[in-house]
């Protein structure tokens, strides 16, 4: 069963903090991707990666960064929590081509 | 360009019936379609997916039509159930950069 794993289920953290959403897939897929929902905005992609190391900026990528050592693993980090970040935050990853695979999602509230 | 346009925002459907999600896309250089479908409180599922060289596609009760001259597709739900109730995602990517570009979502009630 392929699998997207992300680290938290529900996260709080205060304003100003750095916070580390973790995402680790068991598919060795290239591709992988952070969106944050919203409601009634969808899904809005932030980072991606398609392969160790390399990143590239979605939408909506200030105020983040991302990290992708190995290649099962990619991490958003926001430096500077804020409460604008508050959000549904979904990882996803995919094989060149194919279709997406999502973890539950993270639920981050920012005080 | 990038975006995918996703109509109706909310759909009401009595049990057994067609429910119909409509998507509209501009950029010709997208060649993957795939729709979403996510439950509360979990991530997005593939439900399934087409390419611009077909012009349909069946998986049990769901199929998806697609019209690339007026760059539209569309999911069909025959026979909708009430465990069909879910949020719908349409969605588009493009072979050379593999990004997933998602429409705003439908939420779907199939009435018991």
């Amino acid at each position: 069963d392929v699998k997207v794993t992300q680290s938290s289920r529900y996260l709080v953290k205060r304003t100003g903090e750095k916070v580390f959403l973790e995402c680790v897939q068991d598919m060795d897929h290239e591709n992988m991707f952070w969106y944050r929902q919203d409601p009634g905005l969808g899904l809005r992609l932030i980072y991606f990666s398609y392969d160790v190391k390399m990143k590239e900026k979605g939408d909506i990528p200030e105020g983040y960064s991302v990290s992708r050592e190995k290649k099962e693993r990619f991490s958003l980090i926001l430096e500077s929590a804020s409460t604008n970040q508050t959000s549904m935050y979904l990882c996803a990853s995919r094989s060149t081509l194919g279709g997406g695979f999502f973890g539950s999602g993270t639920q981050l509230s920012v005080l | 360009q990038q975006q995918v346009k996703q109509s109706p925002q909310s759909l009401i459907v009595q049990k057994g019936g067609i429910s119909i999600i409509n998507c509209a896309y501009e950029n010709t250089a997208f060649d993957y379609f795939p729709w979403y479908q996510q439950f509360p409180g979990k991530g997005p599922a593939l439900l399934i997916a087409i390419r611009p060289d077909v012009s349909e596609k069946k998986e049990g009760r769901f199929t998806i039509s697609f019209n690339k001259s007026a760059k539209q597709f569309s999911l069909h739900i025959m026979d909708s159930q009430p465990g069909d109730s879910a949020t719908y995602f349409c969605a588009a990517s493009m072979n050379r950069d593999d990004k997933i570009i998602f429409g705003k979502g439908t939420r779907l009630h199939i009435l018991p």
